[in-house]
């Protein structure tokens, strides 16, 4: 069955360092597509990141990159140099059946989110 | 480029009682979902409108239904409201699946 799992509740990390937010999925469909996105307090879901289980390379977008280990079903998100304007909720989330016109979806399945604490 | 606007932002219902929320999409999207997010269950998926026609649904009781309009705006109904519905009612546009999709601000529904 399609799941999306995030074991760590909540995380600290120091301004300007590097965090990573683990994420793993379980799927029978060899055709996904695997995203991030970050909410703060506000509610607003913001895409950060995409990794279609096709790409050969990790995805990056500036301070944010997708660490994708296929044979291990995982898709950790790094960011960066934190900033405190990173402190939210992250959630990670998948797709299916991403390379299939006919019968594509936008149904995401999401993670139960990690609490990202960025301390000063 | 205006984003996706969901209306009201907040909500304050009564048990038993019936609620519309509403969704506009980017100009040019023609793909809304909508997702419900409480503490307990996290972000479920409740369904998914392109061109007008329910594409996908989740696993939610009849009470919750959705349509969408011509001009893509979507609106979703509750209807015999309980305690456990109180949540943050996300909406989602994309040109349409499987592209990207873009979130909107949420309404947050509380039921007393």
């Amino acid at each position: 069955a399609q799941k999306i799992t995030q074991t760590q509740p909540g995380m600290f990390v120091q301004e300007k360092e590097a965090v990573t937010l683990d994420c793993t999925y379980d799927t029978s469909d060899p055709s996904y597509g695997l995203f991030w996105y970050k909410q703060p307090s506000s509610g607003e879901m913001i895409f950060l990141i995409y990794q279609g289980s096709y790409d050969q390379q990790n995805a990056t977008e500036g301070r944010y990159s997708l660490n994708f280990q296929k044979a291990r079903k995982s898709a950790n998100l790094v960011i960066s140099a934190s900033q405190l304007g990173d402190s939210a909720m992250y959630f990670c989330a998948m797709r299916e059946g991403v390379n299939q016109p006919a019968g594509a979806t936008n149904k995401l399945i999401f993670g139960t989110g990690t609490l990202l604490a960025v301390q000063p | 480029k205006a984003g996706v606007t969901q209306t009201p932002r907040y909500l304050i219902k009564t048990r038993g009682q019936q609620v519309t929320l509403s969704c506009s999409p980017i100009s040019g999207h023609r793909s809304v979902s909508w997702y419900q997010q409480t503490p307990g269950q996290g972000l479920q998926f409740l369904f998914e409108y392109f061109s007008e026609t329910q594409r996908n649904k989740g696993n939610f009781p009849g009470r919750f239904s959705g349509r969408q309009f011509s001009n893509s705006r979507s609106e979703m109904n509750v209807s015999t409201l309980e305690l456990g519905d109180s949540a943050l009612y996300l909406c989602a546009s994309s040109l349409g699946p499987p592209d990207e999709a873009f979130f909107g601000q949420g309404t947050r529904l509380t039921v007393v």
